[in-house]
């Protein structure tokens, strides 16, 4: 896929400790959106910045966008156990289709 | 919040049979979605529907796919035949509007399995 790349990493950190996972992308995106996808269930939305925003916070969770460079983060603070999951970025050309990246593997243990 | 089910959770059937994904999104919502996932993969766009009517879809939305929605029911993805590299988690999805302002509601998705 040319867009929501992001690179596919896995994270095992410590209950308590800040994370942060990025996203690029190749084309043009009026949004990018970060889902979280726990096992066995779909993606939920987490956070969603607009192409207009540079940072979008939302309780532990931080989004940055940068246009320029074609790239977005996911920062999240003090995480718990219950943050273990799948998150995904999306973007969405406009054409009411989202591309998902492949996502970063975050596991955190109490 | 929303919710979007998916009926059934899981389903096994053999190659060249049809199979019928159901969805029931969320009722006031407008647009709706299938992706397909296979296991460790990203999430990948099939098809999305709106007003009665395909609006795009992708390469993965092969000839042998189709969708419906008939008089405001459950929102199918009717698979035939059936090949073994249909063999996936199919998401549905529903949003209120376009999904550069909307937020996309997902089901838990529907284990296909093709023997």
């Amino acid at each position: 896929s040319q867009w929501g790349e992001e690179n596919l990493q896995a994270l095992s950190i410590q209950e308590g400790e800040d994370v942060t996972m990025n996203c690029s992308y190749k084309t043009y995106t009026t949004v990018v959106q970060w889902y979280r996808q726990k096992s066995g269930k779909g993606p939920a939305l987490i956070i969603l910045i607009r192409s207009n925003e540079r940072e979008k916070r939302s309780g532990r969770l931080r989004a940055t966008l940068d246009t320029s460079s074609q790239s977005s983060s996911l920062s999240i603070t003090g995480t718990l156990a219950t943050d273990t999951a799948v998150y995904f970025c999306a973007t969405d050309s406009g054409y009411n289709k989202l591309t998902f990246g492949k996502g970063t593997v975050l596991l955190v243990s109490p | 919040g929303p919710k979007v089910l998916q009926i059934p959770s899981h389903q096994i059937i053999d190659m060249g049979q049809m199979v019928t994904l159901n969805c029931d999104p969320v009722s006031n919502h407008l647009y709706f979605y299938w992706y397909k996932q296979i296991l460790g993969q990203q999430m990948e766009f099939l098809v999305n529907f709106y007003n009665g009517k395909v609006m795009e879809k992708s390469k993965l939305f092969k000839d042998q796919f189709s969708v419906e929605r008939p008089d405001g029911s459950y929102f199918t993805l009717k698979i035939q035949p059936t090949a073994l590299e249909d063999s996936a988690v199919y998401f549905c999805a529903s949003s209120p509007g376009q999904t550069s302002a909307e937020t996309l509601y997902f089901g838990s998705g529907t284990r296909l399995t093709v023997l």
